[in-house]
């Protein structure tokens, strides 16, 4: 099952532009995280934001957490052509063995060059 | 970082067929792997879950006796899927967590590249 839903499903930016990209989930986390996945390729992982944490940055990334609305958002800053690929956000939720990630929808980024 | 392996990365097989997938963690003990499945265009769902030695977890709506999941070793959990059909093509990625690693438990998922699988 999925915990996040993300909006918007699809984004389409001219190179240079910012995206914003949201995450919601329903329950209580420890952890989101965000992952990048080029078509048709395997998952890169791209930063991690602790519940007790509200804002985190990486590079050309910044992301966001509001547990009290259990919504987060992921911005990249000054897109380039090669940030096309989709975003999902993913919530630990508790499983028999500990506990598993869980996938947001996802959203489609496209940057235009 | 942590390296998960897949193989094979893409398999075409016919209808009726069994075809198995291998997740391999190269080093470290992935004490619990997991099995997720992404159709075109659509998020990742997961599709069970298991410990090293135990039997399979496995989640709602997921046939447990068409998805057999073998986590024989701490290295290598194995996704059978039996009597494949059209259906059954999607991309099957799987993610392995580590036990103790410094004295802390990690809680970490490190991705498989994936494997394409295509039913004819």
């Amino acid at each position: 099952s999925q915990q996040g839903e993300e909006d918007p499903q699809a984004l389409s930016i001219q190179e240079g532009e910012n995206a914003t990209m949201n995450c919601s989930y329903k329950t209580s986390i420890n952890n989101l995280q965000w992952y990048r996945q080029n078509s048709g390729r395997g998952l890169v992982h791209l930063i991690l934001i602790r519940s007790n944490e509200r804002e985190k940055h990486s590079g050309r990334l910044r992301v966001t957490l509001d547990t009290s609305k259990k919504s987060s958002s992921l911005l990249i800053t000054a897109s380039r052509a090669a940030d096309t690929a989709s975003y999902f956000c993913a919530t630990d939720a508790k499983g028999e063995y500990g506990n598993k990630l869980v996938f947001g929808a996802g959203t489609i980024l496209r940057v235009k060059s | 970082g942590a390296v998960v392996s897949q193989h094979p990365s893409w398999v075409i097989c016919k209808s009726g067929t069994s075809v198995k997938i291998e997740c391999r963690s190269l080093d470290f003990q992935a004490t619990t792997m997991f099995w997720y499945r992404q159709f075109p265009k659509q998020s990742l769902m997961l599709m069970a879950t298991s410990n090293e030695g135990s039997k399979a977890t496995y989640e709602q709506g997921v046939e447990k006796d068409k998805f057999l999941i073998n986590h024989a070793s701490l290295t290598l959990s194995t996704l059978t899927v039996t009597s494949a059909h059209p259906e059954d093509s999607s991309f099957y990625i799987c993610s392995a967590r580590g036990g103790v690693a410094g004295g802390f438990f990690s809680y970490e998922q490190y991705f498989g590249p994936g494997t394409r699988l295509t039913v004819t």
